[in-house]
């Protein structure tokens, strides 16, 4: 079945130490989105990529950075996560043809930062 | 801007009875409208979108959603619900034109009681 995988889907990282989470989908879709879920609230859009084009939310941390090395794969990089970026982690894809625009998501993953 | 609004944190039911999830929103323009459900330490699943036609809208699962223009809403329905229907219950806008991110509401969590 075509799909949105995340890996890890639990993570757990020190105090100021990089970490990457990694999305790839297999629905050829062109968009690919990054999402910072805290505590069962709204999905905060931390950027996203229009084929090869980064598009960065204004409010999104420095701290944020990611990459999309090919149409299938995307990577979002903690730079040096604080006790404050311990979420869970939303990757996203959408076709953006017509009407299909519709997000599916990855399960997620969970980042604790201890 | 674009915003959403759910009204209600919770919303309590019993099994069999009819539900309604609502939703109301604000965007420049023509609205794209959707629904997406979360299940616990799980990412966000598609239900239904509304982006243009007919008015009500069936999606996955019996639910079904009904766009109301003049009062700017999109609460989410199904005849019947569920014990399994119980979950966290997210509405999200985007306008027909320019920025392509979703705006999330709040969020409503269902619980179906048996």
């Amino acid at each position: 079945d075509a799909m949105v995988i995340q890996n890890p889907r639990y993570q757990v990282t020190q105090f100021g130490k990089p970490v990457t989470l990694s999305c790839s989908q297999t629905l050829n879709h062109n968009v690919m989105y990054w999402y910072q879920q805290k505590s069962s609230q709204a999905p905060k859009l931390l950027f996203h990529y229009y084929d090869k084009d980064f598009n960065n939310e204004a409010d999104t941390p420095d701290n944020f950075q990611s990459r999309r090395p090919n149409t299938s794969f995307c990577f979002l990089d903690i730079r040096s996560p604080g006790l404050g970026d311990a979420a869970m982690y939303l990757c996203a894809t959408s076709r953006e043809a017509g009407t299909g625009i519709e997000q599916y998501f990855g399960p997620g993953t969970r980042l604790t930062v201890t | 801007a674009q915003s959403v609004a759910q009204p209600e944190d919770q919303v309590n039911v019993a099994e069999g009875n009819p539900l309604t999830v609502k939703c109301t929103y604000s965007v420049s323009g023509n609205p794209y409208l959707f629904w997406y459900v979360q299940y616990p330490n799980r990412g966000l699943q598609f239900l239904l979108k509304y982006i243009t036609g007919d008015n009500l809208v069936k999606g996955s699962y019996g639910f079904e959603a009904e766009f109301n223009k003049s009062q700017t809403s999109f609460h989410l329905k199904k005849p019947s619900a569920l014990v399994s229907d119980s979950a966290l219950y997210f509405c999200a806008v985007r306008a027909d034109t320019g920025r392509r991110a979703l705006t999330f509401g709040s969020g409503t969590r269902l619980q179906v009681q048996p």
